[in-house]
């Protein structure tokens, strides 16, 4: 059975904190995701990355940054972490090519910062 | 104009109704399409993915239109299961981007 799994559901941070979220995938996909959800905007994409060191700006990324040293892993960064950054984030993977290929979502993790 | 769009709903609708939802997309280059569930709460989960002639699996039919840039689903004999947020998503032109609508929202009444 696929997996993504994000480190943790809940997460409560005060401004001004360094964020750490963490994504791993064992389905040996290329590409992978970070989003946020919000309530009347729908998911928005933070950034991605289609391969080991690679990552690229999605729309979103001010106030963000991202890791991937391991194909598995894909962590995203709130370097000063503030009030508009509470959210819903989700993580997903899919492998790479063209056609159908199926995006696979983490159980998200809501972060709320204080 | 946001790139992908849905009807705005919330859809109510009675145990055993077809319901139609509505997605049109501002990319002509996109590629690949899909219709995701989300129930309350949890991950967003493939419901199934839009094939250029239409598709169907059970209840559930989808049909592209790519001349109109619209995405349709179809669900026949709705179940008080079906309740969830039905998410209209297009792979971006050109790289293996997802781009999600808004959502639009059913509840199945009993």
């Amino acid at each position: 059975d696929v997996k993504v799994t994000q480190s943790s559901r809940y997460l409560v941070k005060r401004t001004g904190e360094k964020v750490f979220l963490e994504c791993v995938q064992d389905m040996d996909h290329e590409n992978m995701f970070w989003y946020r959800q919000d309530p009347g905007l729908g998911l928005r994409l933070i950034y991605f990355s289609y391969d080991v060191k690679m990552k690229e700006k999605g729309d979103i990324p001010e106030g963000y940054s991202v890791s991937r040293e391991k194909k598995e892993r894909f962590s995203l960064i709130l370097e000063s972490a503030s009030t508009n950054q509470t959210s819903m984030y989700l993580c997903a993977s899919s492998l790479s090519g063209t056609g159908l290929t199926e995006a696979f979502f983490g159980q998200g993790t809501r972060l709320t910062v204080v | 104009r946001k790139e992908v769009e849905q009807d705005p709903g919330p859809f109510n609708v009675p145990e055993g109704a077809t319901v139609a939802f509505n997605c049109t997309y501002s990319n002509s280059a996109s590629q690949s399409f899909f219709w995701y569930r989300q129930d309350c709460r949890k991950e967003p989960k493939l419901l199934m993915s839009v094939y250029s002639s239409g598709n169907e699996d059970g209840r559930f039919t989808a049909q592209l239109n790519r001349a109109s840039q619209y995405i349709s689903l179809l669900i026949r004999d709705s179940k008080l299961s079906d309740s969830a947020t039905y998410l209209c998503v297009v792979n971006r032109a050109g790289g293996q981007n997802f781009v999600f609508g808004p959502g639009t929202r059913l509840s199945v009444l009993p």
